[in-house]
């Protein structure tokens, strides 16, 4: 069974410019996840999708950050502008449900902003 | 507010030594606890997780974890520890957002385990 499918691995560019990221799931899992992990502290959830349907985005900063999963399947995280304190690793997972499944996790997308 | 404190960010040991690795967690709900693995360069992986029924749960490499209701605890032990187990390990913890129906993975901070020869 394939794994949970992350582009690029890693992106370097300057503040103020605009990046994506995508994702693409376990086949079969409704539940996806995107999460920030900033150097010497654990992942962060940034948003929630279940199907194609946000659950949560608590955590997201609305005026730089976006994110969708149309069609609930794969998805793409958008920042723009980017900010230095955005370099991290930005984690993708995915679960069966959205109780308590097993997440499994991508290999990340490094992203430094210079 | 629900959080999860891991208490050493770095532990080194030698090959073959026991290890522990804490974690406390706080909440005032039901919740279920999971450790995952990060080898370097590679995404997290599922150590081991308490769902519910026997408080000891064990991996297939040999760690194990013991959930402490009263203490809220949930430390990770390995009796013998090879070169292969240096990695970062995460404590995590789903947490019932009741409102919204779905659960929400809570991670700690993270300890680099160092095993030496």
């Amino acid at each position: 069974e394939a794994g949970v499918a992350q582009s690029p691995r890693y992106k370097i560019i300057e503040k103020r410019q605009s990046v994506a990221f995508w994702c693409n799931p376990i086949s079969g899992h409704a539940t996806l996840y995107w999460y920030q992990q900033i150097l010497g502290q654990g992942p962060k959830l940034l948003i929630q999708f279940q199907n194609n349907g946000v659950v949560d985005d608590s955590q997201l900063p609305k005026d730089r950050f976006s994110a969708e999963r149309l069609k609930g399947v794969d998805s793409t995280l958008k920042i723009q502008p980017a900010k230095l304190e955005d370099s991290a690793v930005y984690l993708c997972a995915s679960s069966l449900g959205t109780t308590q499944e097993t997440q499994y996790f991508g290999p990340g997308t490094r992203l430094l902003v210079l | 507010a629900q959080s999860v404190t891991q208490l050493d960010s770095q532990v080194p040991v030698f090959e073959e030594a026991p290890v522990e690795l804490r974690c406390n967690y706080s909440s005032s709900v039901s919740v279920y606890l999971f450790w995952y693995v990060q080898y370097p360069n590679q995404g997290l992986q599922l150590l081991l997780k308490y769902l519910s029924g026997s408080t000891l749960v064990e991996s297939i490499n040999g760690f194990e974890a013991e959930f402490n209701k009263s203490q809220t605890s949930f430390h990770l032990r390995k009796p013998s520890v090879h070169i292969s187990d240096t990695a970062e390990y995460f404590c995590a913890v789903s947490l019932a957002v009741l409102s919204g129906g779905y659960n929400k993975l809570i991670f700690g901070a993270g300890t680099r385990l160092a095993v030496h020869p």
